[in-house]
């Protein structure tokens, strides 16, 4: 069964430091979702991603994010001058459309030291 | 704005008996509501949803939840647990902006005793 993957699986970076997270969406989903879940906290959703634009972002996703599909086959969240706060795990999901349900990434773990 | 509430934190059960994780939920309008288990170290892996039609739907692995709009739940339920039904389970609701964006509960461990 074809799935999201996530690189890399563990990121370590100093507080400051600009991080790209990548995924592999499914190849014949159209939408594309960032969320994250700080550890012991809810699942909570960043951006969503379709047509080559975002539909729609929390207040979460403020200027210090950015999404790009920069090919056919990968969407990066890039996390600009991380803080310690930023420390998470970053889920990114696909879905075939609008109402399809989301299929996850095993995630990225982003420690920021 | 929607919502999703998971009263519980831990649920335990003994393996064989039934397994019930609670989630009620605040919506403008008719919800979409999913339910999505994460195993540890893995995403989340959608279970199940409902968005109209039959209150009872049956979803992977032998699961079902029941939609009761007078007391605006969506439980999940399974008739016999198993011990590798131990994960973390996640109610979510679907914004209704048609952007897919959803609201998660925060969560319950679920631990199946043998």
């Amino acid at each position: 069964e074809p799935e999201v993957t996530q690189t890399p699986s563990h990121q370590v970076t100093q507080m400051g430091q600009e991080v790209i997270l990548r995924c592999v969406p499914i190849s014949n989903h159209l939408y594309f979702y960032w969320y994250r879940q700080i550890l012991g906290q809810k699942v909570e959703f960043l951006v969503s991603f379709y047509n080559n634009e975002i539909s729609e972002k929390s207040e979460i996703f403020d200027d210090q994010f950015s999404v790009e599909r920069p090919d056919g086959s990968n969407f990066t969240l890039k996390i600009r001058s991380t803080k310690l706060e930023d420390s998470a795990m970053y889920f990114c999901a696909s879905s075939e459309g609008s109402n399809s349900p989301l299929h996850f990434g095993n995630g990225t773990r982003l420690t920021v030291t | 704005a929607q919502s999703v509430a998971q009263p519980e934190d831990q649920v335990n059960v003994a393996e064989g008996n039934p397994l019930t994780v609670k989630c009620t939920y605040s919506v403008s309008g008719n919800p979409y509501l999913f339910w999505y288990v994460q195993y540890p170290n893995r995403g989340l892996q959608f279970l199940l949803k409902y968005i109209t039609g039959d209150n009872l739907v049956k979803g992977s692995y032998g699961f079902e939840a029941e939609f009761n709009k007078s007391q605006t739940s969506f439980h999940l339920k399974k008739p016999s647990a198993l011990v590798s039904d131990s994960a973390l389970y996640f109610c979510a609701v679907r914004f209704l902006n048609g952007n897919n964006r959803l609201a998660f509960g925060k969560g319950n461990q679920v631990v199946v005793i043998p």
